[in-house]
């Protein structure tokens, strides 16, 4: 069944606590993305990857950091830095040599303790 | 100026009704249009995708792009309760460029009640 799945569905974070979302694809896709989603303000895009070790900031990168070792793969760590981290996290993907249509997963919610 | 305007609504309509969701955007260089359905507590699907100008249409749903008013629209027809949603317009310029970034609305909130 193929896919992007986002886990874990529910995350709740401590105050001071770096946390952990997964996003892990198996599209083949080149391109990853994560965004951020508040009530009424849309998807404001916080990091994205079109190749494996490497990735650019997106409109909102502070207080959050990424990596991409692996093709399939694109995790997000919210840290400590990130003083209203509370939102719906969304991953996505596109094969950037085809019709380059984003695809998502179905998020994260995130929650301050 | 953001890139993209869309009227979050909320947008309340009975059983049967044309719905009709639009966005506008300032950029010109965009050239690929999109309408993402996003149900609650989901993820975006993909409903329409559009290149460059004219409508397209599948089944219930039409897309209709204007380049030259920088004017996207979908239209809904014999609009049910299950499209009960928020719907995302979405769009991008040239590949090379945006390197596949999307920009997008904030999303209008539509509830179709019976």
């Amino acid at each position: 069944d193929g896919g992007i799945t986002q886990s874990p569905k529910y995350l709740f974070r401590k105050e001071g606590q770096n946390v952990t979302l997964s996003c892990e694809q198996n599209l083949n896709h080149d391109a990853m993305y994560w965004y951020r989603q508040d009530p009424g303000q849309g998807l404001r895009l916080i990091y994205y990857s079109q190749i494996v070790n490497d990735f650019q900031k997106g409109d909102i990168a502070e207080g959050y950091s990424v990596s991409r070792e692996k093709k399939e793969s694109f995790p997000l760590t919210v840290t400590s830095a990130q003083k209203n981290p509370t939102a719906f996290y969304l991953c996505a993907s596109s094969n950037l040599a085809g019709e380059d249509i984003q695809y998502f997963g179905a998020g994260t919610r995130l929650s301050v303790l | 100026q953001k890139e993209v305007e869309q009227d979050p609504g909320p947008l309340s309509v009975p059983e049967g009704a044309i719905v009709s969701l639009n966005c506008t955007y300032s950029n010109s260089a965009f050239q690929y249009f999109m309408w993402y359905r996003q149900y609650s507590r989901k993820g975006p699907e993909l409903l329409m995708y559009t290149y460059s100008s004219g409508n397209k249409e599948d089944g219930r749903f039409t897309a209709q792009v204007d380049k030259s008013s920088k004017y996207i629209s979908l239209f809904i027809r014999d609009s049910q309760p299950s499209d009960s949603a928020t719907y995302l317009c979405a769009m991008s310029g040239n590949r090379g460029s945006t390197l596949g970034r999307l920009y997008f609305g904030r999303g209008t909130q539509l509830t179709v009640w019976p």
